[in-house]
């Protein structure tokens, strides 16, 4: 069985920048998340998908930060513009259903902002 | 949301039993424990996960007292490849308007 797919693994730019993430969760998996990690921390949910629809999305800074869930599928996240503190990993997850179910991730992309 | 407290970081030596504390006095009545495992430049991966007593699988076991204000992930005879960060968390499932929300983990090192 497929994993979580992400790309691209790593992205190197300037701040004000834009950048652009995508995540291909596990087939069937209906709940996508996106996390951010940065250094020495765990993992922040930054927004959770159930299908195309937005379930919680209140740790998303939303003057900067975008994602989108086309068709139930896959899934980008969008940084514009970027901030020097926006260099982190970010992670795509998905599970089956609910939040309490084994959560796969993906091997995330580490975001350098210069 | 159950907040949970870890130790920082912890060292052990193969082929000994860890055990990882983790404190959640707030956990409510429809909450879940789960514990995922971290190792460097990759996603965090499911362990095990409980609600109450022991739950036991092929890597850990899950030790949950009755008042649930704590729990213990056992980790037999590790190896130096179990060298990583663990994560224990509580919530549940967004229909029942809770969340899964990852701590600062237990850095666990395994030393020959």
């Amino acid at each position: 069985e497929a994993g979580v797919a992400q790309s691209p693994r790593y992205k190197i730019i300037e701040k004000r920048q834009s950048v652009a993430f995508w995540c291909n969760p596990i087939s069937g998996h209906a709940t996508l998340y996106w996390y951010q990690q940065i250094l020495g921390q765990g993992p922040k949910l930054l927004i959770q998908f159930q299908n195309n629809g937005v379930v919680d999305d209140s740790q998303l800074p939303k003057d900067r930060f975008s994602a989108e869930r086309l068709k139930g599928v896959d899934s980008t996240l969008k940084i514009q513009p970027a901030k020097l503190e926006d260099s982190a990993v970010y992670l795509c997850a998905s599970s089956l259903g609910q939040a309490n179910n084994e959560q796969f991730f993906g091997p995330g992309t580490r975001l350098t902002v210069l | 949301l159950a907040k949970t407290t870890q130790p920082i970081s912890m060292d052990s030596y193969e082929g000994q039993e860890v055990n990882i504390t983790c404190s959640h006095n707030n956990i409510a009545t429809n909450d879940y424990i789960t514990w995922y495992q971290q190792f460097p430049s990759q996603g965090p991966r499911f362990i095990i996960q409980g609600y109450k007593t022991k739950v036991t699988n092929e890597v850990a076991s899950l030790f949950i007292p009755a008042d649930r204000k704590s729990s213990t992930l056992s980790l037999p005879r590790v190896s130096l490849s179990d060298t990583a960060v663990y994560y224990c968390l509580v919530g549940t499932g967004y229909n029942q308007g809770g969340k899964l929300i990852f701590g600062q983990g237990t850095e666990l090192s395994v030393k020959p």
